[in-house]
Parts: structure tokens; sequence; C-alpha cells
């Protein structure tokens, strides 16, 4: 029963790289969404999908690109990483887009950019 | 627009005490509201949420939340806390436009023996 699977869990990366998060679920979940964590902030929404196909931006979109292709796979590209980045990236799912469906998350990237 | 604000950012309790989270909300329009509790280094689990009907909700692991429409409250308590239950806490609103959830700042509990 894996759920909503990320990878990879620890990334360092150097001012300017680009490097792209992975995400799968598979529970057949029409929405998906990316939410970056940072200290008594609690957790911002970056993008999120309503279906293959389909994206939209969040809270916090800027410097980072969303693509969906199939239901079971949502990957965040940072196209160009900067030190305010670095944050525990959750991925996260459910099994549609109204409000009140729980939402399942991810285990978490932690990605340091320095 | 949507906010949630949890006003104590870390609540030390002794094992087998009662613990009491607060969490406010603003939003204009009608909300979901959901406790989400985070183990170190995992991601978030949801603990309970309400939806609609009676304003008190119960999770399997005897924390209860009363939903205040009128002090715009959805707080977290559980009367007798076990080590286990040292985590954060995230409060959260949703429900206005799709399922975007807002989140609080979170709230770390200690359990200490």
């Amino acid at each position: 029963n894996a759920g909503v699977t990320q990878t990879p869990k620890f990334q360092v990366l150097k001012t300017g790289q680009s490097m792209t998060l992975q995400c799968a679920q598979d529970m057949n979940h029409e929405y998906m969404s990316w939410y970056r964590q940072d200290p008594g902030m609690g957790l911002r929404l970056i993008h999120y999908s309503v279906g293959a196909g389909i994206t939209d931006q969040g809270e916090v979109p800027n410097g980072y690109n969303v693509s969906r292709s199939t239901t079971e796979d949502f990957p965040l590209r940072l196209l160009s990483a900067a030190p305010s980045q670095t944050s525990v990236y959750f991925c996260a799912s459910s099994i549609g887009q109204a409000g009140g469906n729980t939402i399942y998350f991810g285990e978490g990237s932690w990605l340091t950019v320095v | 627009a949507q906010s949630v604000t949890q006003l104590d950012s870390q609540v030390p309790v002794f094992e087998e005490a009662p613990v009491e989270l607060r969490c406010n909300y603003s939003s204009s329009v009608s909300v979901y509201l959901f406790w989400y509790v985070q183990y170190p280094n995992q991601g978030l689990q949801l603990l309970l949420k309400y939806l609609s009907g009676s304003t008190l909700v119960e999770s399997i692991n005897g924390f209860e939340a009363e939903f205040n429409k009128s002090q715009t409250s959805f707080h977290l308590r559980k009367p007798s806390v076990h080590i286990s239950d040292t985590a954060e806490y995230f409060c959260a609103v949703g429900g206005a436009a799709g399922n975007k959830l807002t989140f609080g700042g979170g709230t770390r509990v200690l359990v200490k023996p």
C-alpha cells in the first residue's frame, strides 16, 4: 500500500542548478498538489492539478514548474534553484478536487540550496 | 482569503496530563476544518476533520476538536496524552475554492514522562 511516494528524500543543490522532485500516487486520485513547509509558516501551496493535463498555481508558485501527463505522476521542477527554496517539499493527493476530501501526503523531500 | 492562526508554537506537557491546542481561522465563506499530525521526519497524517453536522469531532486515538462558528475556532484537545503523542500538529482550513488547504504555523507538542 504505497500511497504517495516522493523521491528523492534528501537533496543538496547549488544555486542556479535545476532539478525535479518526483511524485507518484497509486490511489487513482484526480487531485494532486505540492506544498512547501518552512518553520513557523506551516505548509504553503505551490501548484496543484485537478486531473491529467490540467495544472494551476497556488500561493507560492514562483521558481517552480509542474506538469501532469498521467493521473499517477506530478513532478515539481525547480528551474534555477535559489537559497530561498531551501525547504521541505510535500506532494499530496485526494480523490477529487471538492473541498473536504481527505488529502494524503507523501513523506517529504528535504531540499537544501547552497 | 482564508487564514489560520495557531496560538501556541510549542506546548510542553507531562504524560497523562490534558492538552489543548488552539486554532482560530478567518474566512469569508463556509469552511471545512482539519487537524493534521506530523511525527518526526514523516509526512502529515489526517487526525480529524469537520465538514458539517455535529460540531464535536473525534479521532480514533482519543483527540477531539470542537468547531465554534461564533468564535471562528477549532481547538484540539486530548484528556490524557501519551509519550507517543509527541509530534507537530497543524490546523488547516479548506473548501472555499476546491481542495486547497491553508495551514496554520503548527504547534509542537512535547510530552514529558
